[in-house]
C-alpha cells in the first residue's frame, strides 16, 4: 500500500501563475518531509524540506506547507517560470540513522511560456 | 565535489541473462542507497548500506537481486538472472550525516 501519495501525475500552469503541487501520506509517524524535482535522464535533486514541528518553510519561490492533522503537504512555486517544467517527487521519511526516502509517484509540472 | 557517478547510464539484456550496475558515491558519504522506479511509478526503497555494512535490504524485490559495497566505497547491484519485471530506473544515492541525499543520474535497464 502506497505511503505517499500524489493524486495528480500532471499540471500545466502559465508562466508566472503560482503552481500548486500536492502531496497525502498515511503513516502518521514520518516526521520529515522533502520536495525533489527531476529533469529527464536526470537524477532526483533536492528542492526543499520541512519538519514535522514546522507548518511552512520557504526558499525563495518555493514554500512547502505541512499539514499534519490531515497529514497532507503541499508545494507552492510563485512565479512560475519554464525551467520549473520537471517531475516533482515528494517523499517522506522518519528520523534516525536510517532516513529512507518514501516517495510519491510524481507530478509532471509543465510550466507555459 | 564529484557527485554520485553510475554506470552504466543504459542496458537492454535478454530475459535470464546477468546485469551488474555500479554506483561511485560522494567521496566520504557512509550512507549509500539504492532506488527503483518502475513504469513511471514511485521511486521505491531497495536497500542501505552503511560504510561496507548492509543496514536495511527490505526493499529487495527478491533473491535475484544482490548487492555489495567493498571496502565502503563503491556498490554493485547485481541482478541475476533478470526477468522483464526488472526494467526500470535504478537510482543510486549517497548521503552524509544529515539529510542531504545525493542522486545519481541512474541506469535504465531494459529486460527483453
Amino acid at each position: 500500500d502506497q505511503q505517499v501519495k500524489q493524486n495528480s501525475p500532471s499540471l500545466s500552469v502559465q508562466e508566472g501563475r503560482i503552481s500548486i503541487l500536492n502531496c497525502d501520506y498515511t503513516n502518521s509517524m514520518f516526521d520529515y518531509f522533502l520536495w525533489y524535482k527531476k529533469y529527464p535522464a536526470e537524477g532526483p535533486t533536492f528542492l526543499i524540506s520541512i519538519s514535522s514541528i514546522k507548518d511552512k518553510n520557504e526558499d525563495g519561490r518555493f514554500t512547502v506547507f505541512l499539514n499534519k492533522s490531515a497529514k497532507h503537504l503541499s508545494l507552492h512555486i510563485v512565479p512560475s517560470q519554464p525551467g520549473d517544467s520537471a517531475v516533482y517527487f515528494c517523499a517522506a521519511s522518519f528520523s534516525g540513522s536510517a532516513r529512507q526516502l518514501t516517495f510519491g509517484s510524481g507530478t509532471q509540472l509543465t510550466v507555459l511560456p | 565535489e564529484a557527485g554520485v557517478t553510475q554506470f552504466p547510464s543504459h542496458s537492454v539484456i535478454e530475459k535470464g541473462q546477468t546485469v551488474t550496475l555500479r554506483c561511485d558515491p560522494i567521496s566520504g558519504h557512509d550512507n549509500l542507497y539504492w532506488y527503483r522506479r518502475v513504469m513511471g511509478k514511485e521511486i521505491k526503497f531497495l536497500l542501505h548500506f552503511v560504510k561496507e555494512s548492509k543496514q536495511d535490504e527490505s526493499g529487495m524485490p527478491n533473491n535475484r537481486f544482490l548487492a555489495e559495497r567493498t571496502g565502503g566505497t563503491y556498490s554493485t547491484l547485481k541482478v541475476q538472472p533478470a526477468e522483464l519485471e526488472d526494467s526500470g530506473v535504478y537510482f543510486c544515492a549517497s548521503r552524509d550525516g544529515g539529510y542531504g541525499y545525493t542522486f545519481g543520474s541512474g541506469t535504465r535497464l531494459t529486460v527483453v
